[in-house]
């Protein structure tokens, strides 16, 4: 199947800094990618929506303000956590999908821990 | 909402045996059912799904039955491998084209043992 990287896999950053999340599709053009939160021993909730070119549409209260979802191309979108907070220590991941398919790819995930 | 259960982990197992995952599913209308699998350090992969009440999605030795009288899409394999195991997430996706999303269940994490 296609190939969807996530950069880095872990992070720590102190409080009040941000944290930039890369995601990448490697073989094919991910004209909609999709970001995820997990908590322990939660379900992946869906953050945000994006297509390339367009603002990110967020799921009911994920704080746009906080959570800067950029996808200026298609084999590159990024997730800029700000001001992060010891709350916000989570596992985010993302998916991408191309036009033609209506399956989505998942890069491994990014474990964000904030001291 | 939609929203989807699973059975909570870990599910410890020893080689050869049979599993069972449960899953069921709160849902309008006719959702997309499907099983993903994430092995340590890696990203989820879609395992197996199901579209239609009745269909059944197969792959590896795994399969699940799409049951709409009961909700559920149950995971089975006859005889776990020590490969097999990962965290199992059950899912469900309503919509269409661009407005589709997909709702997780918590995973169930899986060890086999030789």
């Amino acid at each position: 199947g296609a190939v969807v990287s996530q950069h880095p896999s872990r992070v720590i950053c102190k409080s009040g800094t941000s944290v930039k999340i890369e995601c990448r599709s490697l073989d094919f053009q991910a004209t909609t990618m999709f970001w995820y939160r997990q908590f322990p021993k939660q379900s992946l909730m869906l953050m945000a929506t994006s297509n390339e070119g367009s603002k990110a549409t967020y799921e009911q209260g994920v704080e746009k303000d906080k959570f800067l979802i950029n996808h200026a191309s298609l084999t590159l979108s990024t997730l800029t956590v700000t001001s992060a907070h010891p709350e916000d220590s989570s596992f985010y991941i993302c998916s991408a999908r191309d036009s033609w398919n209506t399956e989505a790819f998942f890069g491994q995930g990014t474990r964000l821990t904030v001291v | 909402g939609d929203s989807v259960t699973q059975m909570e982990g870990p599910v410890t197992l020893s080689e050869e045996a049979c599993l069972t995952i449960n899953c069921t599913y709160t849902a309008t209308g006719y959702p997309s059912l499907f099983w993903y699998v994430q092995y340590p350090g890696e990203g989820l992969q879609l395992l197996l799904k199901a579209t239609k009440a009745d269909d059944k999605g197969s792959n590896k030795g795994f399969e699940a039955t799409y049951r709409k009288e009961t909700t559920s899409f149950h995971l089975e394999k006859g005889s776990v491998q020590v490969s097999d195991s990962a965290v199992y997430f059950c899912a469900l996706r309503r919509g269409q084209g661009g407005s589709e999303k997909l709702v997780f269940g918590k995973g169930t994490k899986l060890t086999v043992n030789p």
